[in-house]
């Protein structure tokens, strides 16, 4: 089962920035929380990810909470093109392998 | 950032039949790849767990025997669906990396139908 939970659906003005929220209240102390997306029938699309400080790359920001429970995806300005299914995602660690059990995600729509 | 690409992008065959779906890493070498399935609307299902030169690792539910996997090289993972029925028809995705700390890659998917 998937260690998160986010909000079904989302909308968000172009040029604004989206929020998205996560929770992730059962995390262990060294596993990381990533982002992907992914767009109506692709393969998903690497974001972000993070463990405990906050990060930015060019595509967005994370700001994890100082408790790790939850976690918000920053799009600074919007685009149409962002609109997709955003995953929230605790990797977790089985036997030898690192493994992503992913949630139904966020529908982000970016709204003209 | 690192590039795994599927092959083929979409396919159609007959129930029955076995079909061949590629992952390959193309700038990086993976000792680990995986495969998940996605039915229309929902999410990610992870099927298995490819190592390479060794037996994939499948997921609880998931038939060895029907979804055949094989790691034979550093690059090169292979998902073959054999005999093949309605059911099976899905969007198959593989991704690679993402061991130690890093992000996983994943292939642009192929949408497997069966008829």
């Amino acid at each position: 089962d998937a260690k998160t939970t986010q909000p079904p659906s989302m909308d968000c003005a172009e040029g604004r920035a989206a929020n998205l929220p996560c929770n992730h209240s059962t995390i262990s102390g060294n596993e990381y929380v990533y982002w992907y997306r992914q767009i109506h029938s692709q393969g998903p699309q690497y974001i972000i990810h993070g463990l405990k400080n906050n990060e930015t790359n060019e595509m967005a920001s994370l700001i994890i909470t100082e408790d790790r429970k939850s976690s918000t995806l920053i799009l600074p300005h919007a685009t149409l093109r962002d609109t997709a299914v955003y995953y929230c995602i605790v990797r977790v660690l089985d036997g030898n392998n690192r493994k992503l059990i992913w949630g139904l995600g966020t529908s982000l729509a970016v709204n003209p | 950032g690192a590039v795994v690409s599927q092959h083929p992008s979409w396919v159609i065959c007959k129930s029955g039949t076995s079909v061949k779906i590629e992952c390959r890493s193309l700038d990086f070498q993976a000792t680990t790849m995986f495969w998940y399935r996605q039915f229309p609307k929902q999410s990610l299902m992870l099927m298995a767990t490819s190592n390479e030169g060794s037996k994939a690792t499948y997921e609880q539910g998931v038939e060895k025997d029907k979804f055949l996997i094989n790691h034979a090289s550093l690059t090169l993972s292979t998902l073959t669906v054999t005999s093949a029925h309605p059911e099976d028809s899905s969007f198959y995705i593989c991704s690679a990396g993402g061991q130690m700390n890093t992000e996983a890659f994943f292939g642009q998917g192929t949408r497997l139908t069966v008829v």
